[in-house]
């Protein structure tokens, strides 16, 4: 399994951008690049997701390096609900497994 | 997203008895579910994977015997913790997906304490 690699924290202050980086120089060319949170005594919820193109949703932006060795998750406006742990995930589509398999993820806290 | 759900949210029970943890997609059909253990401050470590009908798959150094695992319907699997103790205390959590080129979405967690 392709391993990535995070910062264990950050710190922003509110209403600001945040970008939180993974690298993931082991990436083959099937892994998409997932994206999760997780806040304190909950599951883990989906954020983002993308393979080559850099991808925007209601939640995030996720910015993807030319080569695909590294990506960025991009919060536009930081909120207090938005201090959890994020993790940033290979899947493999072409291993049969499909799993997921986290790392140690950025733990994130927004300052008021 | 998708709602996955697990009951319940917390258990405690006796050293040497077994608990049982369901997981269910509540607005698609699951055929592969998944299974991870948290211990405090760390991430999470998975444990199984299921596909409806078929035997769970089991990541090296997890037991099979002590964590039964039944995926027995698209919408339901199940995580029994055999002749539980005090360490297999964790925060437990399944995660399920409907196809394989689909997201997984996770449930809430289910926190079990052994005393």
């Amino acid at each position: 399994d392709a391993k990535t690699t995070q910062p264990n924290s950050m710190e922003s202050n509110e209403e600001e951008p945040v970008h939180l980086p993974c690298n993931h120089s082991t990436i083959s060319g099937t892994d998409y690049i997932h994206w999760y949170r997780q806040l304190p005594s909950q599951g883990p919820e989906y954020v983002i997701h993308g393979l080559t193109s850099n991808v925007n949703n209601r939640m995030a932006s996720l910015a993807i390096a030319e080569d695909r060795k590294s990506s960025t998750l991009i919060l536009h406006r930081a909120t207090l609900r938005d201090a959890a742990v994020y993790y940033c995930i290979l899947r493999d589509v072409t291993s049969g497994t499909y799993k997921y398999i986290f790392g140690t993820g950025t733990r994130l806290k927004v300052l008021a | 997203g998708a709602v996955v759900s697990q009951h319940p949210s917390w258990v405690i029970c006796k050293s040497g008895t077994s608990v049982k943890i369901e997981c269910r997609s509540l607005d698609f059909q699951a055929t592969t579910m998944f299974w991870y253990r948290q211990f405090p401050k760390q991430s999470l470590m998975l444990m199984a994977t299921s596909n409806e009908g078929s035997k769970a798959t089991y990541e090296q150094g997890v037991e099979k015997d002590k964590f039964l695992i039944n995926h027995a319907s698209l919408t339901l699997s199940t995580l029994t913790v055999t002749s539980a103790h005090p360490e297999d205390s964790s925060f437990y959590i399944c995660s399920a997906r409907e196809d394989l080129n689909t997201e997984a979405f996770f449930g809430q967690g289910t926190r079990l304490t052994v005393v």
